[in-house]
């Protein structure tokens, strides 16, 4: 059972442009929802982070939406660049020990 | 501060032998993590730990196995590797305040080790 659906699987983006990756999960026990960004050959890194306290939280150029109705959320990337290419994760935690649930990951890339 | 740290980078196994993966963190964090990731799969949890002497199953533990004996070392050991179990095999860790609340928490992943079974 896939608890965190994550689309599309592959996106390209004009630089410049607006990168959106999509999420939904069907646990609503989920209270912690963040992204990680990975880059080839390197481990994933934490990008933002929400709860579901806020429909809204912006870091830089990095934006996530939360809709706690549809159990859905969202990453938009504001102005794309080429350094922005790699994989996106989407994940959600709902406290427990067991860490974080992933969706299979969003490989976006930038062209100049 | 070196964070998470992962041993071997590459490694490359035979049917039915066995290896250890090393991981170690020296950000005195309380959980420690093992994911695999295969291409298109996401990141899927083998096994963690709460602490040192406490480790429990993932998602994807069948073919491993971990020991905690200290804070900052949380080894895999794989068994009578098999093909399924050539993959990308990150370490993690995270510190959490309350016993049993690991979300919500950063998780530090290391680097990967690379391992492919033939």
């Amino acid at each position: 059972q896939q608890q965190v659906k994550q689309s599309p699987q592959s996106l390209i983006v004009q630089k410049g442009g607006i990168s959106i990756i999509n999420c939904a999960y069907e646990n609503t026990a989920f209270d912690y929802f963040p992204w990680y960004q990975q880059f080839p050959g390197k481990g994933p890194a934490l990008l933002i982070a929400i709860r579901p306290d806020v429909s809204e939280k912006k870091e830089g150029r990095f934006t996530i939406s939360f809709n706690k109705s549809a159990k859905q959320f969202s990453l938009h990337i504001m102005d794309s660049q080429p350094g922005d290419s790699a994989t996106y994760f989407c994940a959600a935690s709902g406290g427990g020990a067991d860490g974080l649930t992933f969706g299979k990951g969003t490989h976006l890339i930038i062209q100049p | 501060n070196a964070g998470v740290t992962q041993t071997p980078k590459f490694r490359i196994l035979k049917i039915g032998q066995s290896m250890t993966l090393q991981c170690t963190q020296d950000m005195n964090h309380n959980y420690m993590y093992w994911y695999r990731q295969d291409p298109g799969m996401g990141l899927k949890l083998i096994y963690y730990s709460v602490g040192a002497g406490i480790t429990d199953k993932g998602e994807v533990p069948n073919g491993y196995n971990v020991s905690r004996s200290t804070t900052e070392d949380f080894p895999l050991r794989l068994e009578l590797a098999a093909p399924s179990q050539t993959s990308v095999y990150f370490c993690a860790s995270s510190y959490s305040s309350s016993s049993g609340q690991g979300g919500g928490n950063t998780i530090y992943f290391g680097e990967g080790s690379w391992l492919t079974v033939v």
